[in-house]
């Protein structure tokens, strides 16, 4: 069963408005962790943003925000101001805890959206 | 503050050969995991090192195996290589197995093409 569905293999947004990338996920564990990642052209994966899903507010940083619906069972992500520099591959990524090892580390990746920002 | 290296950073083999990558995590991480992402699809999970032992494993077969060494940097082999095996290999680190709450940090990858 697919975990993270990102359904969106693309976005256009101008340039200084917000866009919203979505991702719904799928789990039974209770305490999970959601990330979104940026990579760009280049390859490299450029964390963003985290989400714990007992944190109660929605998590912000700078320009991104995470509109955390648990019930839902989706966390969308929202950049605001878009800048040329935002148009990159975004992946929407959640941590469970594996009750083989006990650790939390293994991320499980949806398929990513392609955000094309024009001027 | 050093983050996490990957060499090389490009690579060319043919069918049936055997390939080592290299990866030395960001100063202070202790865990060190390995994911494949092909053309076109997200990251996939092939294995975690910590303490020098395979903690976790993805759904990749033997072919695929690893090693951490003392210093934390740890190696990622793949046997009898398939064109299949053509991907963007990525190595990520964090501090702590169990913290629930911190963000594994990427490399730049390694693109491996077999022929």
């Amino acid at each position: 069963a697919q975990k993270i569905t990102q359904t969106q293999p693309g976005m256009f947004v101008q340039e200084k408005e917000a866009v919203t990338l979505d991702c719904t996920y799928d789990t039974s564990d209770q305490s999970y962790g959601l990330f979104w990642y940026k990579q760009p052209s280049s390859g490299e994966m450029i964390f963003l943003i985290y989400q714990g899903s007992y944190d109660e507010q929605n998590a912000t940083e700078g320009r991104y925000s995470l509109n955390f619906q648990k019930a839902r069972k989706s966390a969308n992500l929202v950049i605001s101001a878009s800048q040329l520099g935002d148009s990159a591959m975004y992946f929407c990524a959640m941590r469970e805890l594996d009750v083989i090892s006990g650790g939390y580390n293994k991320l499980i990746f949806g398929a990513g959206t392609r955000l094309a920002v024009h001027p | 503050d050093a983050g996490v290296t990957q060499s090389p950073t490009h690579l060319i083999k043919t069918r049936g050969q055997q390939v080592t990558l290299r990866c030395s995590p960001k100063s202070g991480h202790d865990t060190v995991s390995w994911y494949q992402q092909a053309l076109g699809q997200g990251p996939q999970f092939i294995f975690q090192y910590y303490e020098e032992e395979e903690r976790q494993r993805g759904n990749f077969p033997d072919r695929f195996s690893g090693h951490q060494f003392p210093n934390y940097s740890s190696e990622l082999n793949v046997n009898a290589l398939l064109l299949g095996d053509s991907a963007l290999y990525l190595c990520a680190s964090s501090g702590g197995q169990g913290a629930r709450g911190q963000p594994q940090h990427f490399g730049d990858g390694t693109r491996l093409s077999i022929l």
